[in-house]
């Protein structure tokens, strides 16, 4: 079975800075990663996601993710920030090989303050 | 292309009450999912359906719940008779298909409140 941690339920930041969302997984299998954003009252919206290849990946709207496979990490990044960003960000995994079944994390909300 | 249809957008309920929530997936996207979002949660997989088949219904509360793909199109997911703790967000999902590598696309969500 795989599991989702993400660090932080919550992230103020304030208007043009760098954020980082942490995602942590566990599995006993090869997964793909995937980072969703949530906007209020909306469904959940890929933002970019990990199949093979390179470890950096580059999503919508200026986000990137870096998977290591090492620690087991996904986390999400962005330089520089805009109100718009503020959602709830989710890190979801799923097995490689096996059922299309996501394994969400319990999201991380990104507030942006100007 | 249109994106996955989801309705009603809100409902309000007495507990015990039986409710109902429809669900369009993206044309052409043989594979459909209902999520349970709980509030301050990630979704969580209720049922997952190949075409009109459900493949993947562990997750599903089989005493109150279930669910129905006809024609491997549009599904219903119901809830018969409605509890407290069934307040939650109910979201449906469509993909092509063929792994766990294919974007599932979601809709709006239905929430609903039972009182």
């Amino acid at each position: 079975a795989q599991s989702v941690t993400q660090l932080d339920s919550q992230v103020p930041v304030f208007e043009e800075a760098p954020v980082e969302l942490r995602c942590n997984y566990s599995s006993s299998v090869s997964v793909y990663l995937f980072w969703y954003v949530q906007y209020p009252n909306q469904g959940l919206q890929l933002l970019l996601k990990y199949l093979s290849g390179s470890t950096l990946v580059k999503g919508i709207n200026g986000f990137e993710a870096e998977f290591n496979k090492s620690q087991t990490s996904f986390h999400l990044r962005k330089p520089s920030v805009h109100i718009s960003d503020t959602a709830e960000y989710f890190c979801a995994v799923s097995p490689q090989g096996g059922s299309e079944k996501l394994v969400f994390g319990k999201g991380t909300k990104l507030t942006v303050n100007p | 292309e249109a994106g996955v249809v989801q309705s009603p957008r809100y409902k309000i309920i007495e507990k015990k009450q039986p409710v109902a929530f429809w669900c369009n997936p993206i044309s052409g996207h043989n594979t459909l999912y209902w999520y349970l979002q709980n509030l301050g949660q990630g979704p969580e997989l209720l049922i997952r359906y190949e075409n009109e088949e459900a493949v993947d219904d562990s997750q599903l509360p089989k005493d109150r719940f279930s669910a129905e793909r006809l024609k491997g199109v549009d599904s219903t997911l119901k809830i018969q008779p409605a509890e407290l703790g069934d307040s939650a967000v109910y979201l449906c999902a469509s993909s092509r298909g063929g792994g766990g590598a294919h974007e599932q696309f979601f809709g709006p969500g239905t929430r609903l409140t039972v009182l």
